[in-house]
């Protein structure tokens, strides 16, 4: 079975500061790992993804996660935020041999001026 | 490609009627799958089909639930009869082969209130 997890269903940070979204999973098989953004009214879309190549991987609009298997997270960051930033943001999972993807409950990102 | 589309964008309807939501997914994608978002409870799979076969229709709420893809580029999820509780934005989003490692694209969604 697969999970994930989102600590913080609300983050806010301010213009120009560290953005981290925190995501734990949980996988019976290695995980592929995925962050999409979600802006107002709109559909679901790709940020990065991890499907074992590098443990570092670098997205859109500057975001980037690390993989670590030891603690079984996927956390996604940006080191200054801006504006148009703030969404909300889902990780999910994946496994090899399934197509399915289990979201987590997603974290809404605000960012103040 | 124009991305996955869905129809209608927003859709108003009373109790007991007969709803159909549509989905035309993008072209060569082995792999469809309607999502239903609330406050509640966030995203929900509710049924994904390959190659036009449903495989997993465990997130199906209840019978009043029916998804069908009777070809590859069209997907139709009905509900009857509706209830206010099945309020939500339902979201279809197709995915080509290749494992678990590729990404689903997402339609822009449908957000049904029923009244």
């Amino acid at each position: 079975a697969q999970s994930v997890t989102q600590l913080g269903s609300h983050v806010s940070v301010s213009e120009g500061a560290l953005v981290l979204l925190r995501c734990n999973y949980s996988s019976s098989v290695p995980p592929y790992l995925f962050w999409y953004v979600q802006y107002p009214n709109q559909g679901l879309q790709l940020l990065l993804k991890y499907t074992s190549a590098a443990t570092l991987v670098k997205g859109i609009n500057g975001f980037e996660a690390e993989f670590k298997k030891s603690e079984t997270s996927f956390h996604l960051t940006k080191p200054s935020a801006h504006m148009s930033d703030a969404a909300e943001y889902f990780c999910a999972v994946s496994g090899s041999g399934t197509y399915k993807y289990i979201f987590g409950t997603g974290t809404r990102l605000k960012v103040l001026a | 490609d124009a991305g996955v589309i869905q129809s209608p964008r927003h859709e108003v309807t009373e109790m007991g009627q007969e709803v159909t939501l549509r989905c035309k997914p993008i072209s060569g994608h082995d792999y469809l799958f309607w999502y239903r978002q609330t406050m509640m409870r966030g995203l929900e799979l509710l049924i994904y089909f390959n190659n036009n076969v449903p495989i997993d229709d465990s997130g199906m709420p209840e019978d009043r639930f029916s998804a069908k893809m009777p070809n590859a580029s069209f997907s139709t999820l009905k509900i009857q009869p509706s209830e206010p509780r099945d309020s939500a934005v339902y979201f279809c989003a197709s995915r080509p082969r290749g494992q678990g490692h590729t990404e689903a694209f997402f339609g822009q969604g449908t957000r049904l209130t029923v009244v």
